[in-house]
């Protein structure tokens, strides 16, 4: 089972640049979240698909997010445009089925934006 | 409102136990998981409790008191290893605790 893959590791860009992180979740799980992670406010959902379908999407700070699935085996979360408090480390993770089931995370990606 | 209280850092003794306390309030209880986190890798998870009592699995133990809104993560023969951040999360729009960073000392 190769687990949750997320791409690139790092990404490193300037304020106003579109960033687009990758996600393909584990072959069989049905649902998938997006976290991000700092050190002042800890672990955050963004949004959760099950099904591909997205179910709660109030953690998204902004219209500058946006995130996609358009099949069961890839998504992505964009920032556009994206500015320096957007820095974080984000994490993808699936499930079984749902906020009920144990969450299997990706490596996630850590985001510089200068 | 919606809380989760861990206490932010604690040291231990290699060989030692150390019980890490989660007290949650939440609109809603449908379980409480515990996972792990080193330091720059991606959490893990340990346990998922969601009837009240102990559920022992290998060195670590995770306990729930519903009625208390409290929980906690007990771990034994505590190895080098097990240096990293402890982080409870309420099944109910799975909200998270901070974490709590626990330092193993030889």
């Amino acid at each position: 089972d190769a687990g949750v893959i997320q791409s690139p590791r790092h990404e490193v860009t300037e304020m106003g640049q579109e960033v687009t992180l990758r996600c393909k979740p584990i072959s069989g799980h049905n649902s998938l979240f997006w976290y991000r992670q700092t050190m002042m406010r800890g672990l955050e959902l963004l949004i959760y698909f099950n099904n591909n379908v997205p179910i709660d999407d109030s953690g998204m700070p902004e219209d500058r997010f946006s995130a996609k699935m358009p099949n069961a085996s890839f998504s992505t979360l964009k920032i556009q445009p994206s500015e320096p408090r957007d820095s974080a480390v984000y994490f993808c993770a699936s499930s079984l089925g749902g906020l009920n089931s144990p969450l299997h995370f990706g490596n996630g990606t850590r985001l510089t934006v200068t | 409102g919606q809380n989760i209280d861990q206490p932010t850092e604690m040291t231990a003794t290699e060989g030692a136990i150390v019980q890490i306390n989660c007290t949650y309030q939440t609109s809603g209880f449908n379980g409480l998981f515990w996972y792990q986190q080193h330091a720059g890798e991606a959490p893990t998870f340990l346990s998922y409790n969601v009837l009240d009592g102990l559920e022992e699995k290998g060195r670590f133990s995770s306990f729930l008191s519903r009625s208390k809104g409290y929980s906690y993560l007990l771990l034994k023969e505590l190895q080098m290893k097990d240096s990293a951040s402890y982080l409870c999360a309420v099944v109910y729009q799975l909200i998270w605790g901070a974490g709590t960073k626990l330092i193993i000392k030889p």
